[in-house]
């Protein structure tokens, strides 16, 4: 079925640093969120996408429908971005979203 | 952020035990998603409604759960006798429905003992 793959699974930061998160899709998606999922559980909306590039204070993310990827960059990062992301696609006329299965960030000092 | 509100934040359920969980989806939004997120992060598409009517629910939904969004009222979910697999983030979103784009609520943490 379709399939989101996100990488890296886990991720490391010094503070001041960045780095990008990546998702691939294995079928044509109609569009793509990115969430972080805090200690509490709750999934913070970061970005929707449609198609191409939004930025949001430090973080940026591009959707390429046309070669079935996402990314999110996170440019100076602080210890407050420590948590897991997610990306996940729309697929369908029905709106469902598939996950990909995280990535842990850990900002350090 | 979202204002999809979900209630309880935490169950716990013996086996075999009935468990509730609700949401209000937010305002204007009439289409509502029920996901089950596991412990190791993989999501399950459970059931989701557009006001009152079922759009699409998965196998484990139509035979073990019961689910309704009656109109003036929160949504539900039920699992009709819990298993210890049931055990997992239970997460409600809701969506204005052209845009495709999805608020998630906090969730409610089911612990089947």
């Amino acid at each position: 079925g379709d399939q989101v793959e996100q990488s890296p699974s886990a991720l490391s930061l010094h503070e001041g640093t960045g780095s990008a998160l990546r998702c691939n899709f294995t079928t044509t998606m109609r569009a793509v969120q990115w969430f972080q999922q805090n200690s509490r559980g709750s999934l913070i909306n970061l970005f929707y996408l449609a198609s191409g590039t939004k930025e949001n204070g430090r973080l940026k993310s591009t959707f390429n429908s046309k070669e079935s990827y996402s990314t999110l960059h996170i440019r100076d990062a602080q210890l407050e971005d420590s948590g897991t992301y997610f990306c996940a696609a729309i697929t369908g006329n029905t709106g469902k979203l598939i996950f990909g299965l995280g990535t842990t960030l850990q900002v350090q000092p | 952020n979202s204002k999809v509100i979900q209630t309880p934040r935490y169950l716990v359920k013996g086996q075999g035990q009935k468990a509730k969980m609700r949401c209000i989806p937010e305002k204007g939004h009439p289409v509502v998603f029920w996901y089950q997120q596991n412990k190791n992060n993989e999501f399950k598409f459970l059931i989701n409604f557009q006001n009152q009517e079922v759009l699409q629910q998965i196998d484990m939904t139509e035979k073990r759960f019961s689910a309704e969004c009656p109109s003036n009222s929160p949504c539900s979910l039920e699992i009709q006798s819990s298993e210890a697999g049931d055990s997992a983030l239970y997460l409600c979103a809701s969506s204005r429905g052209d845009t495709g784009q999805l608020y998630f609520g906090e969730g409610s943490k089911l612990t089947v003992l």
